[in-house]
């Protein structure tokens, strides 16, 4: 069973904070995603990793950054939290389209973040 | 471009009806397929895929969706709804590695 997990379920940060939130899966996946996700917008995409330090913007990078040092850990980075980042933050992961020639995502489940 | 649409914002059925959620895509390729369900507070979790071969696909807790290249829709389907089946259900399209979802639509159920 795919296990994707992040590190807190609810987060209240100030403005101008740095945030991490931490993202882990245990499926041995290459692929990792982190997503924002407001009522009304559905899922939008932030960043996107294939390998270990390999990163690819997604449709709202601004605003954040990432860090993947190791192929189970995907962090998101809030460099300076503004009150319009207030939102849930959901991590993913999946093999390469490629392997069998699909690609399912696993979803963790969830971060609510507030930013004051 | 690539992009999903889910025309309903929100649907209430009453238990035990019958359901429909439609979905649009538009996709220049065969399209890869994906219905998830987010339960409240909850991460998403997949209902079912089409990928190729039978156009009438079946996943878990009784739903089913059936692709219809000439239309350009994937609608998901159950003949009966449960109070349990209240949530937010997402399409999405495949893109390589990527997925495009559309904005989802929220299902109540009325006992």
């Amino acid at each position: 069973d795919v296990k994707v997990t992040q590190s807190s379920r609810y987060l209240v940060k100030r403005t101008g904070e740095k945030v991490f939130l931490e993202c882990v899966q245990d499926m041995d996946h290459e692929n990792m995603f982190w997503y924002r996700q407001d009522p009304g917008l559905g899922l939008r995409l932030i960043y996107f990793s294939y390998d270990v330090k390999m990163k690819e913007k997604g449709d709202i990078p601004e605003g954040y950054s990432v860090s993947r040092e190791k192929k189970e850990r995907f962090s998101l980075i809030l460099e300076s939290a503004s009150t319009n980042q207030t939102s849930m933050y959901l991590c993913a992961s999946s093999s390469p389209s490629g392997v069998r020639g699909y690609n399912e995502q696993f979803f963790g489940p969830g971060t609510r973040l507030t930013v004051l | 471009a690539q992009s999903v649409t889910q025309p309903d914002i929100h649907i209430t059925v009453s238990e035990g009806a019958s359901l429909e959620l439609r979905c649009n895509y538009s996709y220049g390729a065969t399209p890869y397929l994906f219905w998830y369900v987010q339960s409240p507070g909850q991460g998403l979790q997949l209902l079912l895929k089409y990928f190729s071969g039978d156009t009438l696909v079946q996943g878990i807790k009784g739903f089913e969706a059936e692709f219809k290249r000439s239309q350009s829709s994937f609608n998901l389907r159950k003949p009966s709804v449960h109070w349990s089946d209240a949530a937010e259900y997402f399409c999405a399209v495949g893109n390589t590695d990527k997925l495009i979802f559309g904005t989802g639509t929220r299902l109540q159920v009325f006992p």
